[in-house]
């Protein structure tokens, strides 16, 4: 079993519709991220959470809100959907230690019509 | 905020061949890391380093922390190393900022 596991792995919806991505982990890390990779853009960060109490924005958090239900579950939504939000999702975890390596989830393809 | 740059941005290379990514970076930073993004999506961290230099196999990753510039190579290269390589780069706990990303093609 993945260590991190994203669900939907592929979704297409429309625009408008209410959208939640699920990110679980069992490595038991304290702090994760939700990235978005765009083709010629590279990962962007758009939220990260250290802790069940801790959440904070990224660069691009603009349009998603997140929910940090457990240490191992974090869940980004998008309340209404828009096109330009098409794109490849990353979830990834990372321990309390800051020089440790991430460790990313399968990612979740995102189209949004 | 740090402005991470990868060169080249498409490298094509037969089977054998020497192969170096290139990263720079604007601002100092804690650590930099080296991942590797197969056809199917999924990212792997191949390294993280703040000093010096790793090996693993055939992977080689330096890092000058002066020059704010590291370097993967790939010896003997092989097609299965076909990928996109990505490094990034971590000044705190607060994730992660992405270069754009090396699409590397090794040709039987």
């Amino acid at each position: 079993d993945a260590d991190v596991t994203q669900t939907p792995r592929n979704r297409i919806t429309k625009t408008g519709k209410r959208i939640m991505l699920e990110c679980s982990q069992t490595k038991g890390h304290d702090r994760m991220y939700w990235y978005r990779q765009d083709p010629g853009l590279g990962l962007r960060l758009i939220y990260y959470s250290f802790d069940v109490k801790d959440i904070n924005k990224g660069e691009i958090s603009d349009g998603y809100s997140v929910s940090r239900q457990a240490q191992a579950k974090f869940s980004l939504s998008l309340e209404s959907a828009i096109p330009n939000q098409t794109a490849l999702y990353f979830c990834a975890t990372s321990d309390s230690t800051v020089l440790r390596p991430q460790h990313f989830g399968d990612g979740t393809r995102l189209s949004i019509l | 905020k740090n402005e991470v740059e990868q060169s080249p941005q498409n490298l094509t290379a037969q089977e054998g061949e020497f192969i170096t990514i290139n990263c720079s970076y604007s601002v100092g930073i804690s650590a930099l890391h080296w991942l590797q993004q197969h056809p199917g999506g999924g990212i792997v961290s191949l390294f993280m380093l703040s000093s010096g230099k790793k090996k693993h196999g055939r992977l080689i990753a330096t890092i000058n922390i002066q020059e704010k510039h590291s370097s993967l190579h790939i010896t003997a290269s092989h097609p299965r190393d076909s990928a996109v390589y990505i490094c990034a780069v971590g000044g705190g706990a607060d994730g992660l900022t992405f270069g754009k990303g090396t699409h590397l093609i090794i040709q039987p």
